[in-house]
């Protein structure tokens, strides 16, 4: 199947800071990407749904001045996530879209990325 | 509106017993219906989808599902459980976009 990669895996920032993660499709070219946010042990809650080329769209409450999302390519997607706060601290995952056949679509996942804001 | 329910959130179960991790939907028109695993500090894995055809859907790993459209509900299970199938499981619906159950954490005791 086709393969998400995201980097870094884990991330350390002082609170303040800024931070940016990669979300590449590997195989695949995908229009659109998806980045999530997941507390412990808790649901994936969606953040934003980001079209290449094209501003992101976010979900009501994601502040878009700091969680930044670019979709520069069809094979990369970044978020930044600007002065960042230790309430930031969170497993963030993106996920991309690789279409089947007609309009039928897979959603694939990356492996996630551990933020800690210190 | 598009949602899924979790109902349970732990399942513990003795290795070799059959292993059930149980989901609700609602959905207006036809559901597509995913389950995923995660196992710690990673990503979600793909383990099977409904979205037309035979009620009894087969995925990876040995886990199955049954789509129940009068129940709506979409019951993952396994015949027989092991210990590495403790993890993370989520019952997700796609009607424009993927939403997610709570989640389950299942218990595999050896």
């Amino acid at each position: 199947g086709a393969v998400v990669s995201q980097h870094p895996s884990r991330v350390i920032c002082k609170s303040g800071t800024s931070v940016k993660i990669e979300c590449r499709s590997l195989d695949f070219q995908a229009t659109t990407m998806f980045w999530y946010r997941q507390f412990p042990k808790q649901s994936l809650m969606l953040m934003a749904t980001s079209n290449e080329g094209s501003k992101a769209t976010y979900e009501q409450g994601v502040e878009k001045d700091k969680f930044l999302i670019n979709h520069a390519s069809l094979t990369l997607s970044t978020l930044t996530v600007t002065s960042a706060h230790p309430e930031d601290s969170s497993f963030y995952i993106c996920s991309a879209i690789a279409p089947t056949s007609g309009s039928s679509y897979e959603q694939y996942f990356g492996p996630g990325t551990r933020l800690t804001v210190t | 509106a598009q949602s899924v329910a979790q109902p349970e959130d732990q399942v513990n179960v003795a290795e070799g017993n059959p292993l059930t991790v149980k989901c609700t939907y609602s959905v207006s028109g036809n559901p597509y219906l995913f389950w995923y695993v995660q196992y710690p500090n990673r990503g979600l894995q793909f383990l099977l989808k409904y979205i037309t055809g035979d009620n009894l859907v087969k995925g990876s790993y040995g886990f199955e599902a049954e789509f129940n459209k009068s129940q709506t509900s979409f019951h993952l299970k396994k015949p027989s459980a092991l210990v590495s199938d403790s993890a993370l499981y989520f019952c997700a619906v796609r009607y424009y976009k993927l939403s997610f159950g709570a989640g389950t954490t299942v218990t595999v005791r050896a």
